[in-house]
């Protein structure tokens, strides 16, 4: 069974801060780890992926997560946010069954709220 | 690319009523599609794994017969409520891919209200 733990239900930053958002997940098998966004209303939006390789994966629009096996944590940062980064973000892992996209473990969910 | 499109975006209805939800992938075939559920301020739960042409698969606790899915060609996966219930009132998110080892792809929901 897997299960995935993010520390902070709410995070309020203010505009070109810093951000962390906790991600700590429990598995027995290898895993691969996802940060999802969601807008008001909308669905999940795919924000970045560790599958294998390098760590540390970036997205985009300038976040990045770094997969840390033995404290078995995927925290998602941004050096500096905007206002548009405010949204609810969600950690998921899938694993086992030889797939690298299968069955999605959520997160409880983390609402970043940037502030001007 | 890859988009997911779900209908309706909103729906309220009376008790004992049934609802339709439809999942569609738009510019590509979904050989599986994933059926979510999320209530306010929580995470999403999944709740049926559909693949093309067979019986979904559903998660411990998911009444089969109350969440009837159907997904009967590459394009399109529906979700019916039956004899809905103020209880299933919920978000309800469906998510697509064209393989084991692809992403996922979200629709944007549908929000179920149930008087």
């Amino acid at each position: 069974a897997q299960s995935v733990t993010q520390l902070d239900s709410q995070v309020p930053v203010f505009e070109e801060a810093p951000v962390e958002l906790r991600c700590n997940y429990s598995s027995s098998v290898s895993v691969y780890l996802f940060w999802y966004v969601q807008y008001p209303n909308q669905g999940l939006q795919l924000l970045l992926k560790y599958l294998s390789g390098s760590t540390l994966v970036e997205s985009i629009n300038g976040f990045e997560a770094e997969f840390n096996k033995s404290q078995t944590s995927f925290h998602l940062r941004k050096p500096s946010v905007h206002i548009s980064d405010t949204a609810e973000y969600f950690c998921a892992v899938s694993g086992g069954g030889g797939t690298s996209y299968g069955k999605l473990t959520f997160g409880q969910g983390t609402i970043l709220t940037v502030h001007p | 690319g890859a988009v997911v499109s779900q209908h309706p975006s909103w729906v309220i209805c009376k008790s004992g009523t049934s609802v339709k939800i439809e999942c569609r992938s738009l510019d590509f075939q979904a050989t599986t599609m994933f059926w979510y559920r999320q209530f306010p301020k929580q995470s999403l739960m999944l709740m049926a794994t559909s693949n093309e042409g067979s019986k979904a698969t559903y998660e411990q606790g998911v009444e089969k017969d109350k969440f009837l899915i159907n997904h009967a060609s590459l394009t399109l996966s529906t979700l019916t409520v039956t004899s809905a219930h103020p209880e299933d009132s919920s978000f309800y998110i469906c998510s697509a891919q064209t393989g084991s080892n692809q992403p996922q792809h979200f629709g944007d929901g549908t929000r179920l209200s149930i008087l």
